[in-house]
């Protein structure tokens, strides 16, 4: 079946603009993860939904972020007012529910200029 | 909290020859899990093997296994036969089992070189 998507594939910004990133899940997955790759930190837990539940946000950098998963499948993490140190590699992952074995997408390059 | 440390940041391999990458982690729990996955230049984070740490014996897929020394907190991968397509970076990865430990903590990566 269809792995896990995620769109746009490279976004370029101006400092200080919003920003949507998507990410689709594989069909059925119930826990959906979003990670950052930057040259400086590596990769980053962000935030992690699992079905129902309240998200754990712990991961989030800073109040400009935020996320959401609708209808428990497609997610949408959201940066307000970028800056420079935003530019990276946004990563969703899904797994079958919690505990199992994370499935990556192809990741959305974020420029932030 | 939990560290997972990669110190090899490049490798390079012959094809056909045998490469071993290096990982350790630092942690209080028995129970977790710990996966190596591949990252290729398309960007998409593959999963090569899963090792859950209550078990003993070392996993193996095709031509990668993993050499898992739970009391040194070790876990190598080990690449048979290199080929051409297994470069890429290569992250080691950890995994609570908690209810509240589901994210993944990554070391620094292994980037992996095969030369022809």
């Amino acid at each position: 079946g269809a792995g896990v998507s995620q769109s746009p594939s490279n976004k370029v910004t101006e400092k200080g603009k919003d920003v949507e990133l998507r990410c689709d899940p594989i069909s059925g997955h119930t826990a959906l993860y979003w990670y950052r790759q930057s040259l400086g930190q590596g990769l980053e837990f962000l935030i992690y939904f699992q079905g129902n539940s309240a998200p754990d946000k712990s991961g989030l950098p800073s109040d400009r972020f935020s996320a959401e998963r609708t209808g428990g499948s497609v997610s949408t993490l959201t940066i307000q007012r970028t800056q420079q140190e935003d530019s990276a590699v946004y990563l969703c992952a899904s797994s079958p529910r919690w505990g199992d074995t994370q499935y990556f997408g192809p990741g959305t390059r974020l420029t932030v200029l | 909290a939990q560290t997972v440390t990669q110190s090899q940041p490049e490798m390079s391999v012959q094809e056909a020859e045998t490469v071993t990458l290096s990982c350790t982690y630092d942690t209080s729990e028995s129970d977790y899990y710990l996966f190596w996955y591949k990252q290729p230049p398309s960007r998409q984070m593959i999963l090569v093997i899963r090792q859950e740490a209550y078990k003993q014996q070392n996993a193996t897929e095709n031509r990668f296994s993993v050499n898992f020394q739970k009391a040194a907190k070790s876990f190598s991968l080990k690449i048979s036969d290199s080929q051409l397509g297994d470069a890429a970076m290569y992250f080691c990865a950890y995994r609570s089992p908690s209810l509240g430990g589901s994210r993944l903590t990554f070391g620094e990566g292994t980037q992996l070189t095969v030369n022809p």
